[in-house]
């Protein structure tokens, strides 16, 4: 059965600096990777997602995430954080068949000016 | 287009009553879940579906009892509701075909359901 990890359960940037969380999953075959953000009191909206093929993925808002298959993560980055991006983002893994689709617990992202 | 709709949007219901959550996607998916989302530990899938009449357990299935009688329902049934229960509960959406055609998960806004 797949599971993911995300290690920081908080992270504070600065406005304008550059931003990666860290996600890493446990899966026996090439997985979907998903990244998920979700601002307070607010649904959940992707942001980007890996099937297969070029392992750098670009999503919307300005993000983007490689997979790392020696690495088994997916981590997720920005290069100038902006103040909107405040929110908390959630990894998820899914498989090819069965496709049962678990999340991490989540990163919640602070910005500071 | 809709997409998934869950219904009620909030609800307070008293220790040992029981409910049901009501989620409906007019996309046309076969997968469907739900989730529960508590602070700290993200969201944590109760039961999902691979197509009408098939359902599975998820990581944390106890309390909870599902159905899959169309492709665009997937009623979530909570007996004997317990304070443990108090949680955003999240139903989703998706496409799978063998590996060959698929989709991310589309949520609905989510049912706020406090037992006291």
């Amino acid at each position: 059965a797949q599971s993911v990890t995300q290690p920081d359960i908080h992270i504070t940037v600065s406005e304008g600096a550059s931003l990666e969380l860290r996600c890493n999953y446990s899966y026996g075959a090439t997985p979907y990777l998903f990244w998920y953000v979700q601002s307070p009191g607010q649904g959940l909206q992707l942001l980007l997602k890996y099937f297969s093929g070029d392992t750098l993925v670009q999503g919307i808002k300005g993000f983007e995430a490689e997979f790392k298959r020696s690495q088994s993560s997916f981590n997720l980055r920005k290069p100038s954080v902006h103040w909107s991006d405040a929110a908390e983002y959630f990894c998820a893994v899914g498989a090819p068949y069965g496709n049962k689709l678990v999340f991490g617990a989540g990163t919640i992202l602070r910005v500071k000016s | 287009n809709a997409g998934v709709t869950q219904t009620p949007k909030f609800r307070i219901l008293k220790i040992g009553q029981s409910m049901t959550l009501q989620c409906t996607q007019d996309m046309n998916h076969n997968y469907m879940y739900w989730y529960r989302q508590d602070p700290g530990m993200g969201l944590k899938l109760i039961y999902y579906s691979v197509g009408a009449g098939i359902t599975d357990k998820g990581e944390v299935p106890n309390g909870y009892n599902v159905s899959r009688s169309t492709t665009e329902d997937f009623p979530l049934r909570l007996e004997l509701a317990a304070p443990s229960q108090t949680s955003v509960y999240l139903c989703a959406s998706s496409y799978a075909a063998g590996g060959e055609g698929y989709t991310e998960a589309f949520f609905g806004q989510g049912t706020r359901l406090t037992v006291v």
